[in-house]
C-alpha cells in the first residue's frame, strides 16, 4: 500500500464549479500536511499547508482528519488556472523533512 | 521568497555518459537538500537526502555508486547521474530545506532539469 494515496482524476469540471480532492495517508506518525500543485512539465509549488483546525485561503480550503488519517482540498469558483495536478504530501516525525508525495490528482476546468 | 536553481535545465546525451546536475540556493543557505525523480504521469519518489559536509543518504532500492551526490558547500549540491541509460530518463528535481523564524522547515523546489538519455 502506498504512503499516500490520492485519486488519480483526472477531474474535468466547469468554470466556477466546487471541486473537492481527498488524500489518506497509511503512518499515523506523520506530522505535517500538504498541498502542493504541479503545472506540466514543471516543479512542484506549495499551494498550502493542512492544519488540525482546517485552514483557508481565498477560494481553497484545507481539512486534516487525524483520526481516520484523511486530508481533503475544497476548490471553489474554479478558474481555467486552477488546472494542475494536485499533490498531498506528508512528513513523517523523524524523517528530516523528507516530503512523501502522493501521485497527484490531475484537474482540468474547463471555459 | 526563496530561489532554488537548477541546472541544465535539460539534456540529452548518449548512452554509457555521465551527466551531473546542479541544485544551488540563491538566496538562503541550506544544510540539507533533496533529489527527487519523476517518471511521466507518476508522483515525486525521494532519491537521496543531501547533507552539506557528509555523505548523502540514500532511499532505498537508488544505488548510491550509480547517482553521486555531493554536497560541497551551503548552497550547492550536485547529482552525477554515471554511466547513464534510456530507463535513466527523468525529470530530476532538487529541494532545498530553509529554516523559517517560527522554527519550521520550508522546503524550495528548483525547476527540474529534463533528462533524455538515447
Amino acid at each position: 500500500r502506498k504512503e499516500v494515496e490520492q485519486d488519480p482524476g483526472p477531474f474535468n469540471v466547469p468554470e466556477g464549479a466546487t471541486v473537492a480532492f481527498n488524500c489518506t495517508y497509511s503512518n499515523s506518525a506523520s506530522q505535517s500536511f500538504f498541498w502542493y500543485r504541479q503545472d506540466c512539465r514543471k516543479e512542484p509549488k506549495l499551494l498550502m499547508s493542512v492544519y488540525s483546525s482546517g485552514n483557508e485561503d481565498g477560494r481553497f480550503t484545507a481539512q486534516l482528519n487525524r483520526a481516520s488519517q484523511y486530508i481533503s482540498l475544497l476548490i471553489r469558483d474554479s478558474k481555467l488556472s486552477d488546472s494542475a495536478t494536485y499533490l498531498c504530501v506528508v512528513i513523517r516525525r523523524g524523517s528530516a523533512r523528507q516530503l512523501t508525495f502522493g501521485s497527484g490528482t490531475q484537474l482540468t476546468v474547463l471555459p | 521568497g526563496a530561489v532554488v536553481s537548477q541546472h541544465p535545465s535539460w539534456v540529452i546525451c548518449k548512452s554509457g555518459t555521465s551527466v551531473k546536475i546542479e541544485c544551488r540556493s540563491l538566496d538562503f543557505q541550506a544544510t540539507t537538500m533533496f533529489w527527487y525523480r519523476q517518471f511521466p504521469k507518476q508522483s515525486l519518489m525521494l532519491m537521496a537526502t543531501s547533507n552539506e559536509g557528509s555523505k548523502a543518504t540514500y532511499e532505498q532500492g537508488v544505488e548510491k555508486d550509480k547517482f553521486l551526490i555531493n554536497h560541497a558547500s551551503l548552497t550547492l549540491s550536485t547529482l552525477t547521474v554515471t554511466s547513464a541509460h534510456p530507463e535513466d530518463s527523468s525529470f530530476y528535481i532538487c529541494s532545498a530545506s530553509r529554516s523559517g523564524t517560527s522554527g519550521t522547515d520550508t522546503q524550495y523546489f528548483g525547476p527540474g532539469t529534463r533528462l533524455t538519455v538515447l
